[in-house]
């Protein structure tokens, strides 16, 4: 499954709103239980990843509520409400759906202060 | 908490081999899944490979498949990764990381990473 981010890179100002984008070659959504196997990491630089949200729209704990996830099937979209100055990072979108497992990333939103 | 620490990174020839090594703590480690992510200089995440909890199943990325080889040792709270027949486009610093699940999902806990740098 091949992930594809957009836009490669964004400059959003203080307190606007961010918005990613992330697009599967297929359907990530498993029809049985009704959940899309998609997760958002956010990578600081010198930093590991770390996670934001998993099954494309559930927070992590201790992320801050102006980060939300939605989407379905193929098409999903990180937003940050109003974006604080310590948001700027590289943000990843990941789909945990294929069988064998071959855990896809997208290749990486750059998300600057404008 | 949890805490995962690569190491085993360093300067290696093309072709040679590479064992990593990955020490957890702050979890029981024989209920997850364990992952190893690289990431190449300047460049985004690649998902290498995963390991069920008990090591009963594992899977590649086709990038790595037949040259790597991911086993964990319970008893020792540790993950490996053995790389064979190494490439200049391997180099990369590996992440370890943790599944939320003892086969395989999304990874909520990651380590800082070891550089492993292929060059003649």
């Amino acid at each position: 499954i091949v992930m594809t981010q957009s836009p490669d890179s964004l400059a959003v100002s203080l307190g606007e709103r961010a918005t990613i984008n992330c697009k599967s070659s297929q359907s990530v959504l498993y029809s049985s239980n009704n959940k899309n196997y998609l997760a958002w990491y956010q990578q600081k630089p010198g930093q590991p990843p770390r996670l934001l949200i998993s099954w494309a729209s559930t927070r992590q704990s201790g992320v801050p509520v102006r980060f939300s996830g939605s989407g379905s099937g193929t098409d999903f979209t990180l937003t940050i409400s109003s974006l604080q100055a310590e948001d700027v990072a590289v943000y990843y979108c990941q789909q945990y759906y294929s069988t064998p497992p071959m855990y896809t990333f997208g290749q990486g939103t750059k998300l600057e202060i404008k | 908490q949890v805490q995962l620490v690569e190491s085993g990174g360093g300067m290696v020839q093309p072709g040679r081999s590479l064992r990593l090594s990955c020490a957890a703590s702050g979890f029981n480690f024989s209920n997850y899944g364990m992952h190893w992510v690289r990431q190449a200089p300047g460049k985004g995440l690649e998902w290498v490979a995963v390991i069920w909890h008990d090591g009963s199943n594992e899977y590649y990325a086709d990038s790595v498949k037949g040259r790597f080889t991911i086993f964990r040792e319970n008893s020792k709270n540790t993950m490996y990764l053995q790389m064979n027949s190494l490439r200049a486009e391997d180099t990369a610093v590996y992440f370890c990381a943790r599944d939320v699940w003892r086969s395989s999902s999304y990874c909520d806990s990651w380590g800082q990473g070891t550089l492993v740098n292929v060059s003649s």
